[in-house]
């Protein structure tokens, strides 16, 4: 069965510094990999996917994640944080129904 | 994050009540979800619609019903819950089954 791992519940970074959110997933064939945002009492706001093709994928408020087959991973990354990046992440993959298997979450704090 | 809306955004009922959740999405997707995210706890699958046919049900108690009447609305019943219900109720939308999903913000609900 398709499982996502965030080993990580809590990160703090200082503002300005980079960030690195880890995520392995098991699932049998190429996945569908999926990050996530959700602020404090707000839904969860889609950051990137991958799909296919290019293995660095870029999302928007300056996030990227890399897709490593080798490693099950599709670990999350920004070169420079912003006090507004604090919230929870949560990587995603789609399971066999075509919904989506969530982890944990990360919860990452910044510090001034 | 306009695309999906859910009301209430808070609820607070006794285990005796009956009410509805209710999710509308503006975006001309064909496939709907509910899940419900616990603290602790990953978020959990629901419900899943697609073409307003029920295609997911993850062993969910009676107590939860949901509805949906077209492909723009989805609908979750509640009657007689228990403490253990309060969560945050999520609804999600996406093309299709298999396509990233776009969340609403959620309802907050209390069983007392």
């Amino acid at each position: 069965a398709q499982s996502v791992t965030q080993p990580d519940i809590h990160i703090t970074v200082s503002e300005g510094a980079s960030l690195e959110l880890r995520c392995n997933y098991s699932y049998g064939a190429t996945p569908y990999l999926f990050w996530y945002v959700q602020s404090p009492g707000q839904g969860l706001q889609l950051l990137l996917k991958y799909f296919s093709g290019d293995t660095l994928v870029q999302g928007i408020k300056g996030f990227e994640a890399e897709f490593k087959r080798s490693q099950s991973s599709f670990n999350l990354r920004k070169p420079s944080v912003h006090w507004s990046d604090a919230a929870e992440y949560f990587c995603a993959v789609e399971g066999s129904q075509g919904n989506l298997i969530f982890g944990k979450g990360t919860k990452l704090s910044v510090k001034p | 994050e306009t695309g999906v809306t859910q009301t209430p955004r808070h609820l607070v009922m006794g285990m005796t009540n009956k009410k509805s959740l209710k999710c509308e999405q503006h975006l001309g997707h064909n496939a709907m979800y509910w899940y419900k995210q616990s603290a602790k706890k990953p978020l959990e699958l629901m419900f899943v619609y697609s073409l307003e046919e029920r295609v997911e049900n993850n062993s969910v108690p009676s107590r939860f019903s949901p509805e949906c009447p077209n492909s723009s609305h989805l609908f979750l019943h509640l009657h007689t819950l228990q403490p253990e219900d309060s969560a945050l109720y999520l609804c999600a939308s996406s093309r299709g089954t298999s396509y990233e999903q776009y969340f609403g913000p959620g309802t907050r609900l209390t069983v007392t």
